[in-house]
């Protein structure tokens, strides 16, 4: 079935460490594959993406790797800041446009 | 730039009421999607439109319906409401179908009492 798992559901990480959450998916046929972030009461924002013709995106302090063997992808974020604290889903596509998304993972970044 | 507008922000209804959910897309962008995201969850698919005809349809209860309209906009329709479906309603909007990049509008907070 279309499902895509999500680790972990907590991060907690000092301000200028990295952090990287990671997901995978049960469907070899997914070609797309957005990050979004939300913070508490708001919408969900995206961040970054990546498809299936590519391994590896950057975008400043966040990018994001696709192992399409594997069937699975991940988020890094370098030097995190105090404002990169909230939850973070991953999502796929499953031969439509629709997202699936993970179970998403809440992200602390303390001072 | 312009965004994904939805009205209301917040919505209160009591059981059995109805409610009516307004989208509006990005400009020029002409795939709609609907997500209900309850408290400490993920966004779940709902219903998505493209160029004005329905084309996905997910988890929507049989009580929800929903259509696009000639301007893109779109409205999700909501019957004999129970308490489980006090939630977050996103609407998205896409550029194409085949882009995939989706939008979030802020979102409509439904509180059923």
């Amino acid at each position: 079935g279309e499902n895509v798992e999500q680790h972990p559901s907590t991060l907690s990480v000092q301000e200028g460490d990295s952090a990287v959450i990671k997901c995978t998916y049960s469907d070899s046929a997914s070609n797309y594959f957005p990050w979004y972030k939300q913070e508490l009461g708001k919408r969900p924002q995206l961040i970054i993406d990546i498809r299936s013709n590519v391994g590896e995106k950057k975008d400043q302090r966040i990018a994001v790797t696709l192992n399409k063997t594997a069937k699975h992808f991940s988020l890094h974020i370098t030097e995190t800041q105090p404002e990169d604290s909230a939850v973070y889903f991953c999502a796929a596509t499953f031969h439509t446009d629709k997202l699936i998304f993970g179970t998403g993972t809440r992200l602390q970044v303390f001072p | 730039a312009a965004g994904v507008i939805q009205s209301p922000r917040h919505l209160i209804k009591e059981k059995r009421e109805t409610a009516t959910l307004k989208c509006y897309p990005i400009p020029r962008h002409d795939t709609v999607y609907w997500y209900q995201q309850g408290p400490g969850q993920d966004p779940q698919f709902l219903i998505s439109f493209y160029e004005k005809m329905q084309s996905d349809k997910g988890s929507i209860p049989d009580r929800f319906s929903a259509q696009q309209f000639s301007d893109y906009h779109s409205e999700l329709n909501m019957s004999s409401l129970e308490l489980g479906d006090s939630a977050l309603y996103f609407c998205a909007s896409s550029p194409s179908r085949d882009n995939y990049e989706q939008y979030f509008g802020p979102g409509t907070r439904l509180t059923v009492t």
